[in-house]
């Protein structure tokens, strides 16, 4: 599966929309972009996730770009509760997946009052 | 429609002794995946299983550590002769499939502690 790069951390106003961005330079065009999130202890999180086009549901928006190498997590208006690792996860389509996904380090997203 | 059910929530454990974390998959879901966060650390795969089936143990310690997804029941993950090394929180996802678009839904995870 694409590796992925995310800021470390990012914060957020309050009420404020949340662009959250992720790199995938190496994506290949079965390769999905999974968003996850953690908010502290507790187990993660489905966000949201998409192929090629930009995907929205109640949660977030994704926009991913027309050449697929980088998306960004959109939420609309961020809460103090959104406070919670953010991962980006890419990963392929096909019977030689597995299924597993795996987490890199994300980005701590501190939404402030 | 109860979520995937992990439990206990808390186990401890003294040096030596087992654990047996038990993880409930969602409704009509077929496929379970272990995942170990240590503390101030991420999330790291251990093993994925179907039914009667480990299907990917590449994230599995070579010792100790063991999964099994029977016909009947829960998916067990099993630690023997636990060390301190092994405090971490123990999470269980499951999925409708294991290829194409594939959303995990995750527990709430199992917290060991080793005294």
């Amino acid at each position: 599966d694409a590796k992925t790069t995310q800021p470390p951390s990012m914060d957020c106003a309050e009420g404020r929309a949340a662009n959250l961005p992720c790199n995938h330079s190496t994506i290949s065009g079965n390769e999905y972009v999974y968003w996850y999130r953690q908010i502290h202890s507790q187990g993660p999180q489905y966000i949201i996730h998409g192929l090629k086009n930009n995907e929205t549901n109640e949660m977030a928006s994704l926009i991913i770009t027309e050449d697929r190498k980088s998306s960004t997590l959109i939420l609309p208006h961020a809460t103090l509760r959104d406070t919670a690792v953010y991962y980006c996860i890419v990963r392929a389509d096909g019977s030689s997946n597995t299924g597993k996904l795996i987490f890199g380090q994300g980005t701590t997203l501190q939404v402030k009052p | 429609n109860a979520g995937v059910m992990q439990n206990p929530r808390h186990l401890v454990r003294r040096r030596g002794q087992e654990a047996r974390l038990r993880c409930s998959p969602m409704k009509g879901h077929s496929h379970v995946y272990w995942y170990r966060q240590l503390p101030e650390e991420g999330l790291k795969f251990m093993v994925y299983l179907q039914k009667e089936n480990i299907i990917d143990e590449s994230g599995m310690p070579k010792e100790r550590f063991s999964a099994e997804f029977p016909k009947e029941g829960p998916s067990i993950l099993r630690i023997q002769q636990v060390v301190r090394g092994d405090s971490a929180a123990y999470f269980c996802a499951s999925s409708p499939r294991g290829s194409g678009a594939n959303v995990l839904t995750f527990g709430a995870g199992s917290r060991l502690t080793v005294l």
